[in-house]
């Protein structure tokens, strides 16, 4: 099963406004990361925050990690077009190598 | 620095054929790791490589498969191609710890007909 799961699947903005997206989980982690995706090509690592992190900053992008609920958040805050991609939260598994679950995403697009 | 490279960019291969993809990761990299991506099942991990040791493999069937070399490159191989074998094919590169973040590659765009 997927163990990071995003909301909303789609998220549709429009330039200067902020976006939202949330990712649930489902056991503990060590750390949870966030990646872009634009329209077919490879991700971008975006944010990673451990377990004892609760905030995170990284230019306009604003990532949240409550471990009690098991979510996190990234907020992109001033949009542009260019923002316009797919965004996945994903966590390692703490009892695997290199592997990373994903969730589906959230499809954000920014309309100038 | 360079960012993880992938070639070929796009293919077309016909069923029951066989393909090679290729990953060049960041230079000091040991870690590669495999993903498959499509639109029904998203991304789906494949495998990965540490130090030309597969460490982990996901579900997928044997006709899947991989390696890396003494220099980190590595190259995943399907065999007797299907149609659903058609997706994204992105390759990402780690120093191999698990508190660290990925550097993904443009992906492979493998197409059976």
């Amino acid at each position: 099963s997927q163990q990071g799961e995003e909301d909303p699947q789609a998220l549709s903005i429009q330039e200067g406004e902020n976006a939202t997206m949330n990712c649930s989980y489902k056991t503990s982690i060590n750390n949870l990361q966030w990646y872009r995706q634009n329209s077919g090509r490879g991700l971008v690592h975006l944010i990673l925050i451990r377990s004892n992190e609760r905030e995170k900053h990284s230019g306009r992008l604003r990532v949240t990690l409550d471990t009690s609920k098991k979510s996190s958040s990234l907020l992109i805050t001033a949009s542009r077009a260019a923002d316009t991609a797919s965004y996945f939260c994903a966590i390692p598994r703490a009892d695997s190598w290199g592997k990373l679950q994903f969730g589906a995403g959230t499809q954000v697009v920014v309309t100038p | 620095k360079a960012g993880v490279t992938q070639t070929p960019r796009y293919l077309i291969k016909t069923r029951g054929q066989q393909v090679t993809l290729s990953c060049s990761p960041i230079s000091g990299h040991r870690s590669v790791s495999w993903y498959q991506q499509t639109p029904g099942q998203g991304l789906q991990f494949l495998f990965e490589y540490f130090s030309e040791t597969q460490r982990n493999k996901g579900n997928f069937p044997g006709r899947f498969s991989g390696r890396q070399f003494s220099n980190s490159r590595s190259e995943m191989n399907v065999s007797t191609l299907e149609l659903g074998d058609s997706a994204l094919y992105l390759c990402a590169s780690s120093t191999g710890g698990r508190d660290y973040g990925y550097t993904f590659g443009s992906g492979t765009r493998l197409t059976v007909v």
